[in-house]
């Protein structure tokens, strides 16, 4: 079946420094990915949705000079948290659709990232 | 509007009991999907099932069944003869229109004992 990795899965870093995660579909190509935030015992909310070649599409609230997202490719998405606070401490998950599908659309997750800053 | 309702936050059950986990879906579209996630400890999320609109065939897998009602916009989940191993959140979710993302439901937290 189609594989979406993320890397990393887990990162600690400093308050004030920026964290990149990765997004990759392995075995298919993806014009959109999502960008989910989990908080602790809570459910997915979407961030963004990234679209190969364009802009991304941020959600209500969701700060986009914060969040920046590329999608410079069709197998890969990358998302930098700028600039990063305890409070954006989360489980970031990607999806990518997978355009072999056609009308019968199919989202696959990666694993994961688990962001902790300090 | 576009939402998903999993009234139960938490359930306990003793393992081999039998577990129904609720959803209830809102949407005006005509066309829309649903499906199932479990979610471990480890935080991936794992598939279980994706139901189109207009199939309304309730679904068996092994210890897993589905039941989809239009009439009552519910998507309903059964684990026969629970096992420890189900011990996971899961996650209800709607998906509109092929491209767009997923509405995900508060999730429910299974926890069984043995």
């Amino acid at each position: 079946g189609a594989v979406v990795s993320q890397h990393p899965s887990w990162v600690i870093c400093k308050s004030g420094t920026s964290v990149k995660i990765e997004c990759r579909s392995l075995d298919f190509q993806a014009t959109t990915m999502f960008w989910y935030r989990q908080f602790p015992k809570q459910s997915l909310m979407l961030m963004a949705t990234s679209n190969e070649g364009s802009k991304a599409t941020y959600e209500q609230g969701v700060e986009k000079d914060k969040f920046l997202i590329n999608h410079a490719s069709l197998t890969l998405s990358t998302l930098t948290v700028t600039s990063a606070h305890p409070e954006d401490s989360s489980f970031y998950i990607c999806s990518a659709r997978d355009l072999g599908t056609g009308w019968a659309d199919t989202q696959y997750f990666g694993p994961g990232t688990r962001l902790t800053v300090l | 509007a576009q939402k998903v309702t999993q009234a139960q936050t938490e359930i306990s059950v003793v393992e081999k009991e039998d577990v129904t986990l609720d959803c209830v879906y809102e949407t005006r579209d005509t066309t829309y999907y649903l499906f199932w996630y479990k979610q471990p400890p480890s935080g991936e999320l794992v598939f279980l099932i994706r139901r189109n609109s207009f199939d309304e065939q309730n679904e068996i897998s092994g210890r897993y069944s589905w039941n989809f009602q239009k009439s009552t916009s519910s998507f309903n989940f059964t684990i026969t003869a629970s096992q420890v191993v189900d011990s996971a959140v899961y996650f209800c979710a709607l998906g509109r229109q092929a491209g767009t993302a997923l509405i995900f439901g508060k999730g429910t937290t299974l926890s069984v004992s043995s």
